[in-house]
């Protein structure tokens, strides 16, 4: 089955600077590429997605890119705000037809964005 | 948007006892949904997949026996902890898909389950 890597960890940034998140899938089968922010006891919420098809992606502060050679994606925030603390997982599912499939999970990314 | 509501939000029940939790898409028809537990600090694992009207497909490792999921409507699916004991305590969450109708994922608000 598929197998999400994430890194880092933690992720403490000052007020302003960017923070990029990173992510590696073992499925080659894998093209759909979502991005979740969740806070503390609440659901996942999806900041940005890319599939297969596309390199990269950006809305507004937030870019996804995606390198299928390598297995790799990565999550890139901008002009970061302290609003921006949270966790963030990154997942893949190989969606087909009607379906997105089941997502597999990174381990999450705590960032810290300091005032 | 699409919506799904979980409940109960959080849940305390004694070892033994068994909770239930529901999950239902409410302006959509949920044809697959996906039951996921995340312990503190941690991702979430996928426990089980439903489609409506047919069983459940557990993951590797998860009690099918323990964990019962049941999808007999497109707007209603439920995940029964049977005999809960505290290693069970967890964040539970559900992720309903729509098919065509409804081409993503919805995350329900999760249900704190502590066993004492």
């Amino acid at each position: 089955g598929e197998n999400v890597e994430q890194h880092p960890s933690t992720l403490s940034v000052q007020e302003g600077d960017s923070a990029v998140i990173k992510c590696t899938y073992s499925d080659s089968a894998s093209n759909y590429f979502p991005w979740y922010k969740q806070e503390l006891g609440k659901r996942p919420q999806l900041i940005i997605d890319i599939r297969s098809n596309v390199g990269e992606k950006k809305d507004q502060r937030i870019a996804v890119t995606l390198n299928k050679t390598a297995k790799h994606f990565s999550l890139h925030i901008t002009e970061t705000q302290p609003e921006d603390s949270a966790v963030y997982f990154c997942a893949a599912s190989n969606a087909g037809g009607t379906s997105y499939g089941k997502l597999t999970f990174g381990q999450g990314t705590i960032l810290t964005v300091h005032p | 948007g699409a919506v799904v509501s979980q409940h109960p939000s959080w849940v305390i029940c004694k070892s033994g006892t068994s909770v239930k939790i529901e999950c239902r898409s409410l302006d959509f028809q949920a044809t697959t949904m996906f039951w996921y537990r995340q312990f503190p600090k941690q991702s979430l694992m996928l426990m089980a997949t439903s489609n409506e009207g047919s069983k459940a497909t557990y993951e590797q490792g998860v009690e099918k026996d323990k964990f019962l999921i049941n999808h007999a409507s497109l707007t209603l699916s439920t995940l029964t902890v049977t005999s809960a004991h505290p290693e069970d305590s967890s964040f539970y969450i559900c992720s309903a898909e729509g098919g065509r109708a409804h081409y993503g994922y919805t995350f329900g608000s999760g249900t704190r389950l502590t066993v004492v």
